[in-house]
């Protein structure tokens, strides 16, 4: 069993679209996290639920929208997508806001044509 | 802020070697720092952490980090690097109250030859 997963693995779409990315822990955990891998392989945080309740919105455009359903399910919402949101899109989960190491996910490449 | 730093982009060492992959953090606040690991395609792995108990950190696959705080440094270090060790590694910095937020580094791919 997966402890995160996200579906699609690979999403090819055309500027403009509206697309979705979900992800799934089955960890226990109470916090989830959404990260950006740019082409350089540099990482950003970009949103954080603990429990359903946003933590982090780490000045995001509001093309981005994160929905947690319940504490296991944390999923990326992203309209009218741009060039510049080609990017690799790792979920991941923690045992609360706590940092001590969290589990990711085995990511998300959006290519935007 | 915080900031980590990890000299090198690119680090190159034979079979049987020793790894040592450096990184600097800067922070106000005692910091808690990470090692990842991320193999092509692939999610990140945590390899070993430091939580304030001891500055020498064991972690997975024979790594090891030391936590200087004179130094503001966090490298990585294995004794015997192994063709499996090729891959990207990333430090990161958080600390408390920031509700989980880890800064990473901008990554340092190991590549190891035979």
């Amino acid at each position: 069993d997966t402890a995160v997963s996200q579906t699609p693995k690979y999403l090819v779409t055309q500027m403009g679209n509206d697309k979705s990315i979900k992800c799934e822990q089955n960890l226990g955990h109470d916090t989830m996290y959404w990260y950006k891998q740019d082409s350089k392989k540099f990482l950003k945080i970009m949103f954080s639920y603990n429990n359903k309740e946003l933590i982090i919105n780490e000045t995001v455009p509001n093309r981005f929208s994160p929905k947690s359903p319940d504490k296991a399910h944390l999923n990326l919402h992203i309209n009218s997508l741009e060039l510049g949101d080609s990017a690799v899109y790792f979920c991941a989960s923690g045992p609360g806001t706590y940092n001590y190491g969290y589990t990711f996910g085995s990511g998300t490449r959006l290519t935007v044509v | 802020a915080q900031s980590v730093t990890q000299l090198g982009s690119h680090v190159s060492v034979s079979e049987g070697a020793l790894v040592l992959l450096r990184c600097n953090y800067s922070s106000s606040v005692p910091p808690y720092l990470f090692w990842y690991v991320q193999y092509p395609n692939q999610g990140l792995q945590l390899l070993l952490k430091y939580t304030s108990a001891a500055t020498l950190v064991k972690g997975i696959n024979g790594f090891e980090a030391e936590f200087k705080k004179s130094e503001t440094s966090f490298h990585l270090t294995k004794p015997s690097a192994h063709m499996s060790d090729a891959a990207e590694y990333f430090c990161a910095v958080t600390r408390l109250n920031q509700g989980g937020k880890l800064i990473f580094g901008q990554g340092t791919e190991l590549s190891v030859k035979p």
